[in-house]
């Protein structure tokens, strides 16, 4: 068990350019998150799925934003058409999914720079 | 929607001393978890401690400890005997029926040999 990884652990890109970051959860957890971090701030929740399907998504997830979970395993985030205030802390985090027991464990994250 | 304030931007304490971080919260759930999660710097979050609310019980984990007050929507985290390795940004948060967790802004914990 390595933990949440998250790969890259940053990227810059230029305005108007297309990002996908991918999340690899813990192995057995079926519930997988997405948090976004701006500087200053706590995370801000964006999406979560248990197992392949999208169970809710945040008002923050603008139409520029998708996110899949294709085999219940890892996960990507895209970002099409990046905007400056796209820059921040994406974090990934993975659940177990059991009543009682649904503790979220993060990844490092993935740290976007739009220039 | 649930809110979580964390009045406390910054913090400082001295090794081997104790600090106590602030943390309340608004909710309309009877039913919830409480969560202090630790963020050093560049490195990822950790759980520190959890609370479930129809737990009367302050949880506790070794020199850490909260002061849990349902009627008052108040979650504070103990730090004792307060090491190095515990400067950290640590944020306050709720979940509810959903799955999400709802953060506070964060306190910024020093500790000072």
């Amino acid at each position: 068990d390595t933990g949440v990884s998250q790969d890259p652990r940053h990227k810059i890109t230029k305005r108007g350019q297309n990002v996908t970051f991918r999340c690899d959860p813990i192995s057995e957890h079926n519930r997988l998150y997405w948090y976004r971090q701006t500087l200053g701030q706590g995370p801000e929740f964006l999406t979560y799925f248990q197992n392949e399907a999208q169970l809710e998504k945040s008002r923050l997830l603008s139409d520029r934003f998708s996110a899949e979970r294709p085999k219940g395993s890892f996960s990507t985030l895209e970002i099409q058409r990046t905007e400056q205030g796209d820059s921040a802390m994406y974090l990934c985090a993975s659940s177990q999914g059991t009543s009682g027991t649904n503790i979220q464990y993060f990844g490092a994250g993935t740290r976007l720079s739009v220039l | 929607a649930q809110t979580v304030t964390q009045s406390q931007p910054e913090m400082s304490v001295q090794e081997a001393e104790t600090v106590t971080l602030s943390c309340t919260y608004d909710t309309s759930e009877s039913d919830y978890y409480l969560f202090w999660y630790k963020q050093p710097p560049s490195r990822q979050m950790i759980l520190v401690i959890r609370q479930e609310a129809y737990k009367q019980q302050n949880a506790t984990e070794n020199r850490f400890s909260v002061n849990f007050q349902k009627a008052a929507k108040s979650f504070s985290l103990k730090i004792s005997d307060s090491q190095l390795g515990d400067a950290a940004m640590y944020f306050c948060a709720h979940q509810g029926g959903s799955e999400k967790l709802v953060f506070g802004k964060g306190t910024k914990l020093t500790v000072n040999p």
